[in-house]
């Protein structure tokens, strides 16, 4: 089954700064994967999928994330915090089944890492 | 464009009541999931369902059960609600393929006493 580690619960950047966070996976097959904001009492939104087309994925809101292989990673950043990202972000690895309704996938999610921005 | 529609929003339990939650979405998708959420665990499947008709176990199956009434609805059902039950749960949906991203309702906030 596939896993998904996202390093450091809680990241604290300043307006402007880099964003960084982190995501590292485990699959035996090429994975697809997803970034998932989450605002406070709002459901998940998608900001972006790597389903292996490119391995620089941009995303809604600035945001981008790069596939690395070698390092089973898939890292989301954005050069300049804005104070409208502070939310919490999923990171998501798509694991397929096989079952009574025939082919499926499911999302497998990390523990989710909350975004503050301080002015 | 609604999209995936949860009801209710917000919902206070007894111990040992049951209460169905309802999701229906409007994208035609053919595959519907239910998950719920805890601080600091992610989101965690409950149950999903791979097309109409059919219903299988996730992760944390257990206190729970569904239907996929139609293409469009998916019910999750607690027949007697437990404290470890308080949590958020989301219903999500997608054409069903791997590399398709889910689209997920704005949830549904559920405390049992």
């Amino acid at each position: 089954a596939q896993s998904v580690t996202q390093l450091g619960s809680h990241v604290s950047v300043s307006e402007g700064a880099l964003v960084l966070l982190r995501c590292n996976y485990s699959s035996s097959v090429p994975p697809y994967l997803f970034w998932y904001v989450q605002y406070p009492n709002q459901g998940l939104q998608l900001l972006l999928k790597y389903t292996s087309a490119a391995t620089l994925v941009k995303g809604i809101n600035g945001f981008e994330a790069e596939f690395k292989k070698s390092e089973t990673s898939f890292h989301l950043t954005k050069p300049s915090a804005h104070m409208s990202d502070a939310a919490e972000y999923f990171c998501a690895v798509s694991d397929d089944v096989f079952n009574s309704g025939g082919s499926n996938y499911k999302l497998t999610f990390g523990k989710g890492t909350l975004l503050t921005v301080n002015p | 464009n609604a999209g995936v529609t949860q009801t209710p929003k917000f919902q206070v339990l007894k111990t040992g009541q049951s209460m169905t939650l309802q999701c229906a979405q409007d994208m035609n998708h053919n595959s519907m999931y239910w998950y719920r959420q805890d601080p600091g665990m992610g989101l965690r499947l409950i149950y999903y369902s791979a097309s109409e008709g059919t219903t299988d176990k996730g992760e944390v199956p257990n206190g729970y059960n569904v239907s996929r009434l139609n293409k469009r609805e998916f019910s999750l059902r607690l027949e007697s609600a437990a404290p470890s039950q308080t949590s958020v749960y989301f219903c999500a949906s997608s054409e069903g393929n791997s590399n398709q991203p889910q689209h997920f309702g704005d949830g549904t906030r559920l405390s049992i006493l």
